[in-house]
Formats: C-alpha cells, sequence, structure tokens
C-alpha cells in the first residue's frame, strides 16, 4: 500500500523569503503522479504543482517548484518569493490509478 | 463557472437524521471521487465513480452511499448520522482515471456537523 509522510506539521516563512516543504511516500510502482494541494483558509483545495514519476525533469510553476527524488521516493516543494496570499495547509498527494492518498499536511504561515 | 460544486456548503443536523450532499461538474470529466476530511485536517478518499460505475470504496460504512444520476453528478447519502461523521466532505472530479490518476478539480466542500 501507498503511504504519504510529511513529517513538518507546521512552518513559518518571512515573506519574501524561500521555504521547502519535505515530503515523502513509499510505494512498489513505477508510473505514478505526484501533487502539491494548497488548502487556504477558504478550505479550497488547489493544485499547486503536478509531477509525473517518469520525468526527470523538476517540475516548476511560477514561484513554486518541486525537488523530485524517485530513488529516494522524495518529493518537496519550494516557494520562492514567499507571500502573505501563501499561507495554507499544504498538501502532499501520492496519484496512482485514478487513487490520490494524502499526507496529513504541513501548516504554513508566512509572516510581514 | 464553477467547475465543481457541491450544496448545501454547511450542514447541521441530528444524530439518527438522514442527509444528502450533491455534486455536479461541469467538465466533462468521466469520473468522480469524495473524500472525507476529519477534525485534524487528514483527507481521505471514500468512493469513486467512473462511468456510473463504483471503482473505489474504501471501508466505508455503508451508511454512506454514492449515488450518480449521470456522468456529471455524484450526490452522497449518509443515513443515521453519528457525531463521527462530523467532517469536510469534497467532491472532485477527473478525466479518466488513466493509469497513473490525473489531475482531479476539487469543489469547495461541505462542512457537515451532527450534533
Amino acid at each position: 500500500a501507498q503511504t504519504v509522510t510529511q513529517s513538518q506539521p507546521e512552518m513559518s516563512v518571512q515573506e519574501a523569503e524561500t521555504v521547502t516543504l519535505s515530503c515523502t511516500y513509499d510505494t512498489s510502482e513505477n508510473n505514478y503522479y505526484l501533487f502539491w494541494y494548497k488548502q487556504p483558509p477558504s478550505r479550497q483545495m488547489i493544485l499547486v504543482i503536478r509531477q509525473e514519476a517518469y520525468k526527470q525533469q523538476n517540475a516548476t510553476e511560477n514561484r513554486f517548484s518541486v525537488n523530485f527524488q524517485k530513488a529516494a521516493k522524495s518529493f518537496s516543494l519550494k516557494i520562492s518569493d514567499s507571500q502573505l496570499g501563501d499561507t495554507a495547509m499544504y498538501f502532499c498527494a501520492f496519484g496512482y490509478q485514478g487513487n490520490l492518498i494524502f499526507g496529513k499536511g504541513t501548516k504554513l504561515s508566512v509572516k510581514p | 463557472d464553477t467547475a465543481v460544486s457541491q450544496t448545501p456548503k454547511y450542514l447541521v443536523t441530528q444524530m439518527g437524521n438522514d442527509k444528502s450532499i450533491k455534486c455536479e461538474q461541469n467538465l466533462g470529466h468521466d469520473t468522480m471521487y469524495w473524500y472525507k476530511q476529519d477534525s485534524k485536517k487528514f483527507l481521505k478518499i471514500m468512493f469513486s465513480y467512473n462511468n456510473k460505475e463504483l471503482i473505489i470504496n474504501e471501508t466505508v460504512p455503508n451508511r454512506f452511499s454514492p449515488k450518480s444520476p449521470d456522468k456529471a453528478h455524484l450526490n452522497l447519502h449518509i443515513n443515521s448520522l453519528e457525531l463521527g461523521d462530523s467532517a469536510v466532505y469534497f467532491c472532485a472530479s477527473s478525466q479518466d482515471l488513466g493509469l497513473a490518476g490525473g489531475r482531479q478539480f476539487f469543489g469547495p466542500g461541505t462542512r457537515l456537523t451532527v450534533l
């Protein structure tokens, strides 16, 4: 069975600085997707970034980028130039055959 | 236009009641899902429907029953509500299952409170 672990329950960062959120997962599968979702206080689940496991190149979306280490089963999210609006819960998720398995989330606070 | 919508957004009810939460997607997706987010923010899949067939059913009590009248709708019926059912329930949809699972679009969530 697949599992997803986020070892940082809470983190904080100063506005304009960079922060990295950690995620590790366990699977015996070779083809899968990895996701980071953001859940602000409005509780809407918003996709931040997606990575296909067969792609070696790390995904980037503007200020968001990932460090995908397939052999180590690690998928960290880097947020550059943090903004107040980045304050939210961040969930790492493993996708396989339509099933999304979520980590327990990291609560990120961006401080002015 | 809202891609995935849920009604109601808030639902407060008494123990023992039966309630439904509706979900609609206008993305033309083939697969829809229901997730439960507990008080600790942990999200877990409950069901998914692909072409009106239930394809994932995690160990969810049979008091919960998904009903899909058509490809664009997946409603969640809950019978004999219990205190532990209090949670936020999210509906989601995706284009198809795919080999590895693609992006899922989430609804705004329904906060269910059982008193």
